[in-house]
């Protein structure tokens, strides 16, 4: 069991709008940035969001973060067949000191 | 550019050890933490811990406490992992990954790409 809970899978239509939650306590998503991760099958995480609502070079603005209280919430706006893909979300946890991870999203673009 | 490259799969029995490397190229490799995440098959992410290249500290995940052992060559900015007392449970793809911005645990910017370790007898 994952110390974050995530949907186990979402779905939506090409060009469609999607949102995948993330829900921690105050000991890790209430007082930490989150990152998010894609990862395609077969291949290692990537990186899409750090700091809660930050994108790396390279990530297309389609992606977006945000973070409320004890939340977060990753977006994908007008959905390709290539986001396909499983979705994590990441962050510290104070009272464990260990890192923790959701359990993640498998995205399936209709 | 950044790279880090793992060693290739294992194969072990129930009882022994695995040690997996990670070579890091293209940053300075005593100026960020690395971490180390599992995945089992078909499973989510699991953090295992990290280690300070520079004076080479750790944190281990209570989980992994007394199995896991993670060390650095700089001389070569390997990172190495050792898993002991394998079990059937500890078959996962193992990945190294490296913080950003040289802070202790904040997001991972780059990702080794995965060790598979099998435990089979």
């Amino acid at each position: 069991q994952s110390v974050l809970t995530q949907p186990p899978s979402v779905s939506a239509a090409p060009g469609q709008k999607v949102t995948i939650s993330c829900s921690g306590s105050s000991s890790n998503v209430g007082s930490n940035s989150v990152s998010w991760y894609q990862q395609l099958p077969g291949t290692a995480p990537k990186l899409l969001i750090y700091d809660s609502n930050e994108r790396p070079s390279g990530i297309p603005d389609r992606f977006s973060g945000s973070k409320s209280g004890t939340s977060a919430t990753l977006g994908i706006t007008g959905l390709q067949t290539g986001d396909e893909a499983h979705y994590y979300c990441g962050t510290w946890d104070r009272s464990l000191s260990e890192g923790v991870f959701g359990g993640g999203t498998k995205l399936t673009v209709l | 550019q950044v790279q880090l490259v793992q060693s290739g799969a294992e194969v072990k029995k129930p009882g022994a050890s695995v040690k997996v490397s990670c070579k890091a190229s293209g940053f300075s490799f005593t100026s960020y933490y690395m971490h180390w995440v599992r995945q089992a098959p078909g499973q989510g992410l699991e953090w295992m811990g990290v280690i300070n290249p520079s004076g080479g500290g750790t944190t281990y995940a209570q989980k992994f406490q007394g199995r896991v052992t993670m060390t650095r060559d700089t001389s070569t900015s390997t990172v190495y992992m050792e898993l002991s007392s394998l079990r059937s449970e500890d078959t996962a793809v193992y990945y190294c990954a490296r913080v950003a911005g040289g802070s202790y645990y904040d997001y991972f910017d780059y990702w080794g790409q995965g060790t598979l370790v099998t435990v089979s007898s």
